[in-house]
């Protein structure tokens, strides 16, 4: 059974890095049939996909526009789990974060999701 | 990116009912769409993909269809279990977007 445990602050300083992680367990980071995402959701926003990494004989990133110049997602293979970095937060960033798995076969889509971190920037 | 437009934002129906969700696409998808249901304080959870699939486990009284830029999301008997928040997703590209949801309640 694929599970998504996430952990990092729930309380980020403005012009601080948010950064959060999440182990995987029952697959692995490098599967080449998945890919491992950030979405956060907020009332104002919605559910937002913010980017992906994922494993097809080497690894790749992509972000969401509307934060690529602030996020970075990296897979740790060591210890199987996949972490994300949003740099210079602002309060529009405070949110509640889920890591989620993306599988190929059988549709597009996101069958399995991390428990979800309220992050809230404020000083 | 894709824009989503659910309808309606609010749902208020009973037990028993048979409900319809709607979703529209700024451009057209295929069949590359997904809904999921979200409870309070829970991550979503997919009933449907490629609009008209039951992922494994799903009850039966959910169905989807559409393709295009117009999808709908049917429960054809509504449970107490189904009052939640449903959302739509596209997966045509991988700037994936998704709908504003629509929040069924009790009536």
């Amino acid at each position: 059974q694929v599970q998504l445990q996430q952990s990092g602050p729930g309380l980020v300083k403005p012009s601080q890095t948010l950064s959060l992680t999440c182990v995987i367990s029952g697959d692995s980071v490098s599967n080449n049939s998945a890919a491992w995402h950030w979405i956060r959701q907020s009332p104002s926003r919605g559910l937002e996909w913010l980017g992906r990494t994922y494993y097809r004989s080497k690894w790749y990133t992509d972000y969401a526009l509307s934060v690529k110049s602030r996020i970075t997602i990296d897979p740790d293979t060591s210890k199987n789990q996949f972490s994300l970095q949003l740099n210079s937060v602002t309060p529009e960033d405070t949110g509640l974060y889920y890591c989620a798995r993306l599988r190929y076969s059988s549709g597009e889509v996101f069958d399995h999701w991390g428990q979800g971190t309220l992050v809230t920037v404020s000083s | 990116d894709i824009q989503m437009t659910q309808s309606p934002s609010t749902l208020s129906a009973s037990v028993g009912d048979r409900v319809t969700i709607t979703c529209r696409t700024s451009q057209t998808i295929s069949n590359w769409l997904a809904w999921y249901q979200q409870k309070p304080g829970k991550a979503p959870n997919l009933l449907i993909y490629q609009a008209s699939s039951l992922e494994s486990g799903v009850p039966s009284r959910f169905s989807g269809s559409g393709s295009g830029t117009e999808f709908t999301l049917t429960i054809s008997s509504l449970q107490p279990d189904d009052f939640a928040t449903y959302y739509c997703q596209q997966y045509n590209t991988y700037l994936y977007t998704f709908g504003q949801g629509t929040k069924l309640e009790i009536k």
